[in-house]
């Protein structure tokens, strides 16, 4: 069964430093998500990607967060100067034609990322 | 904008018991869908189950069904038979339909504890 991946599982960094990270949507989708979840709290929506630019984004991602699709398959979430509060789970969806399924309306979430940031 | 509210911050159930998860949200749209993932220890996001607001019959899915009350905007997740592996925390999402970003609003969820 096809699945949503994300690299690395686990991502500790220094606050002020960059972090990139990336996923690798299921193959022939072509809608892209992020979200996070800080610990103990809801999953909240960060941004929309489709045909190569943001659809919509959330008053979170700011000038600090980038998102980009380097090549055919991966999807990457950069946050230029890390704080303290982007500690959260990030996790990239995707969306579009699944085999077995009848609807490209539902979203397949990845294994996400939990970037600590000290 | 659209809310979604989970009343129940935990529940708990005894295996092979049947028990149901309250969810509301609030919108102003007609045409939408919501959903029903799972987050188990490993934090990984799944999908329960899905319902179109269109439809008036409830989806089901195995152990997993809905109750959709469109016009009270009630959307409520029963499983039947627990399991020991439906331990977990489950989020009610809401997905406006026809739209360029589609994103999920998410409710605060509810910790599932089934009991042996």
């Amino acid at each position: 069964e096809p699945e949503v991946t994300q690299t690395p599982s686990h991502q500790v960094t220094q606050m002020g430093q960059e972090v990139i990270l990336r996923c690798v949507p299921i193959s022939n989708h072509l809608y892209f998500y992020w979200y996070r979840q800080i610990l103990g709290q809801k999953v909240e929506f960060l941004v929309s990607f489709y045909n190569n630019e943001i659809s919509e984004k959330s008053e979170i991602f700011d000038d600090q967060f980038s998102v980009e699709r380097p090549d055919g398959s991966n999807f990457t979430l950069k946050i230029r100067s890390t704080k303290l509060e982007d500690s959260a789970m990030y996790f990239c969806a995707s969306r579009g034609w699944t085999s077995g399924s009848a609807s490209t309306d539902t979203q397949y979430f990845g294994p996400g990322t939990r970037l600590t940031v000290l | 904008a659209q809310t979604v509210t989970q009343s129940q911050p935990e529940m708990s159930v005894q295996e092979a018991e049947t028990v149901t998860l309250s969810c509301t949200y609030d919108t102003s749209e007609n045409n939408y869908y919501l959903f029903w993932y799972k987050q188990p220890p490993s934090r990984q996001m799944i999908l329960v189950i899905r319902q179109e607001a269109y439809k008036q019959q409830n989806a089901t899915e195995n152990r997993f069904s809905v109750n959709f009350q469109k016009a009270a905007k009630s959307f409520s997740l029963k499983i039947s038979d627990s399991q020991l592996g439906d331990t977990a925390m489950y989020f009610c999402a809401f997905m406006k339909r026809n739209n360029a970003g589609n994103m999920l609003t998410f409710g605060g969820g509810t910790r599932l504890m089934v009991k042996p």
